[in-house]
């Protein structure tokens, strides 16, 4: 079955230091898979996706993510956090087979930005 | 509006009482998704439409779910004799056709307490 793993439920950075966000999934066959961020009070906002081709994706915020097949890991990366970065991270994997477009989310890692 | 809305924002209900959710999604979106968030979880899977039919509803708990989307644009998600475990933040998503390459664009979500 298909599943995302979010190992760091919170973490706390200072704002300009670097932030990496660990996803681990497991799937059987190529994944589809993507960065979402809430803040407080807002719905869900796509950071970034990965379909295929190069295995490091740019995204919106200044946000990275790199496709590492052999890890079965999709770290969410940046290299100077904002206070305004605070919020909480989902990474998703979509299956790629059948009709349905449904997304498997990890649990989230929530992130704390110390000024 | 420019994009997924959701009413009511917040809904308290007692338990055992019937309640409906409503979704407006993006002019234009064939595809619509609900899926429910519960306190420090990912958003999980209920259902999909791909225009008025549901093209999979696996996701639903229970019978006591249903949900209908009749005109291929707002969807009702409704909850029969409500109990306290159905308190969830309940989101909405659209997306211009149910390819895996579209966007899921998120709403705010709906938060249920039950009583």
């Amino acid at each position: 079955a298909q599943s995302v793993t979010q190992p760091d439920i919170h973490i706390t950075v200072s704002e300009g230091a670097s932030l990496e966000l660990r996803c681990n999934y497991s799937y059987g066959a190529t994944p589809y898979l993507f960065w979402y961020v809430q803040s407080p009070g807002q719905g869900l906002q796509l950071l970034l996706k990965y379909f295929s081709g190069d295995t490091l994706v740019q995204g919106i915020k200044g946000f990275e993510a790199e496709f590492k097949r052999s890890q079965s890991s999709f770290n969410l990366r940046k290299p100077s956090v904002h206070w305004s970065d605070a919020a909480e991270y989902f990474c998703a994997v979509v299956s790629a087979a059948g009709n349905n477009r449904k997304l498997i989310w990890g649990l989230g890692t929530s992130l704390a930005v110390n000024p | 509006g420019a994009g997924v809305s959701q009413t009511p924002s917040n809904k308290v209900t007692e338990k055992g009482k019937y309640v409906e959710l409503r979704c407006d999604p993006i002019s234009g979106h064939t595809a619509l998704y609900w899926y429910r968030q519960s306190l420090g979880q990912g958003p999980e899977f209920l259902i999909y439409f791909q225009g008025t039919g549901a093209a999979d509803d696996s996701g639903l708990p229970n019978d006591r779910f249903f949900a209908v989307r009749p005109e291929g644009s707002v969807s009702t998600l409704k909850i029969q004799r409500t109990e306290r475990g159905d308190s969830a933040v309940y989101l909405c998503a659209s997306s211009f056709s149910g390819s895996t390459y579209n966007e899921q664009f998120f709403g705010p979500g709906t938060r249920l307490t039950v009583l």
